[in-house]
């Protein structure tokens, strides 16, 4: 029953490093999404695709890219990481307009 | 923007008592549905508890229930007979519109705390 799998856990990168966190869900969701969660802020969405092929913006999409590989797989890109990304960031998928499950979460600090 | 609002940034609450956690939303989508989210401290999320906007009575899951008062746009949290574990942060989420693209935004959350 591994459901939602983000890699890896946790991450120290200096300033303009660049990253891929990946994403993997074993539900057959066709909806697969990216957060990221800072104190008081809640869970803010980055990116999300609704299907195999498709990418749109969330809320916060700046600073990130995304791909959706295959229909399991959905991975966050940070091309030159900055302080503000500093945050934990989880992967979800959904099965239509229910629930989401989430992975564990990644916690990822910017020097 | 569409909002999803928790006013309540921190409750405490007497163990084996009841405690309400307030959320209120303004979407005016007839087909929106609202969720309930645990986060312990061990940081998983853990979902709680769902409203369909059409559902006639409001939802129940073991312990939690949810105070849906659409004319004031509220998904109030109902935790009964508080426990140790429930001290965790909750959040509420919104489908967000339109509500077709699956997109889900969440409140700021409330951390919760019961006290023995």
């Amino acid at each position: 029953n591994a459901g939602v799998t983000q890699t890896p856990k946790f991450q120290v990168l200096k300033t303009g490093q660049s990253m891929t966190l990946q994403c993997a869900q074993d539900m057959n969701h066709n909806s697969m999404y990216w957060y990221r969660q800072d104190p008081g802020m809640g869970l803010r969405l980055i990116y999300y695709s609704a299907s195999e092929g498709t990418t749109d913006k969330g809320e916060v999409p700046n600073g990130y890219n995304v791909s959706r590989l295959n229909k399991r797989e959905f991975s966050l890109r940070l091309e030159s990481a900055a302080p503000s990304q500093t945050s934990v960031y989880f992967c979800a998928s959904r099965p239509g307009l229910g629930e989401l499950f989430f992975g564990e979460g990644s916690r990822l600090t910017v020097l | 923007a569409q909002k999803i609002t928790q006013t309540q940034p921190g409750m405490f609450v007497q163990e084996k008592e009841a405690v309400t956690l307030d959320c209120t939303y303004d979407t005016s989508d007839p087909s929106y549905g609202l969720f309930w989210y645990k986060q312990p401290s061990s940081g998983e999320m853990i979902f709680l508890i769902y409203q369909g906007s059409y559902d006639q009575q409001n939802a129940t899951e073991g312990r939690y229930s949810l105070n849906f008062q659409k004319a004031r746009k509220s998904a109030n949290l109902v935790i009964s007979a508080s426990q140790l574990g429930d001290s965790a942060m909750y959040f509420c989420a919104d489908n967000a519109l339109p509500s077709n693209t699956g997109k889900l935004i969440f409140g700021q959350g409330t951390t919760l705390q019961v006290k023995p």
